[in-house]
């Protein structure tokens, strides 16, 4: 049972423009969320979070949005830049539930951002 | 301050073979991951231990096993190499023993692995 979905395994956006992609999860305990970047051939790298006690966080170019009741979340990318191209996992824990220590990922969305 | 490292970086392997993945990390992190991911799959936990001289079963443990008998240092061991283990292997860290709490995650580049 995949507890985080990203159901969109690729999305093309044009230089500029902004970029959406969206994360879903079906599990209540889940109260810390994360984004990570990851180029071909590179460990995936930390970009972005949020706390369940938000509903929003910036940083830069980058905005995570969190929607507890509809358990979605999204990261926005504005303006989006080629260099974003790359694989975007989402990912979620489970802090307050004692595990903290373990991240489920989806499977990933790749994203072009054409110039 | 070199992160999360792992060795090798390729490997072919043939069917029964065995061999272990070194990951090391200077972050003094208490906890480490191994993940694989393939196509279409995203990343799946492993093994991960929480401290030092522990380990425990993530989500795909079965032909695979683990070690930690230094904080910074997590061995992922495969006995008998089968082809169905051709993936990437990643390691991770995470929770720094001091300063702020933090559950993020950093991950080592990966290691090639094709079992023929």
């Amino acid at each position: 049972d995949q507890q985080v979905k990203q159901n969109s395994p690729s999305l093309s956006v044009q230089e500029g423009r902004i970029s959406i992609l969206n994360c879903d999860y079906t599990n209540s305990m889940f109260d810390y969320f994360l984004w990570y970047k990851k180029y071909p051939a590179e460990g995936p790298t930390f970009l972005i979070s949020i706390s369940s006690i938000k509903d929003k966080n910036e940083d830069g170019r980058f905005t995570v949005f969190l929607n507890k009741s509809a358990k979605h979340l999204s990261l926005h990318i504005v303006p989006s830049q080629p260099g974003d191209s790359a694989v975007y996992f989402c990912a979620a824990s489970a802090n307050s539930g004692g595990s903290n220590y373990k991240l489920t990922f989806g499977k990933g969305t790749l994203l072009t951002v054409n110039p | 301050n070199a992160g999360v490292t792992q060795t090798p970086k390729f490997r072919v392997l043939k069917t029964g073979q065995s061999m272990t993945l070194l990951c090391a990390q200077d972050m003094n992190h208490e906890y480490m991951y191994w993940y694989r991911q393939d196509p279409g799959m995203g990343l799946r936990l492993i093994h991960y231990s929480v401290g030092e001289g522990t380990t425990a079963k993530g989500e795909v443990p079965d032909g695979y096993n683990v070690s930690r008998l230094k904080k910074q240092n997590f061995l992922l061991g495969l006995e008998s190499a089968a082809p169905s283990q051709t993936s990437v292997y990643f390691c991770a860290s995470s929770y720094p023993s001091s300063g702020p709490i933090s559950y993020e995650q950093y991950f080592g580049p990966g290691t090639r692995l094709t079992v023929t």
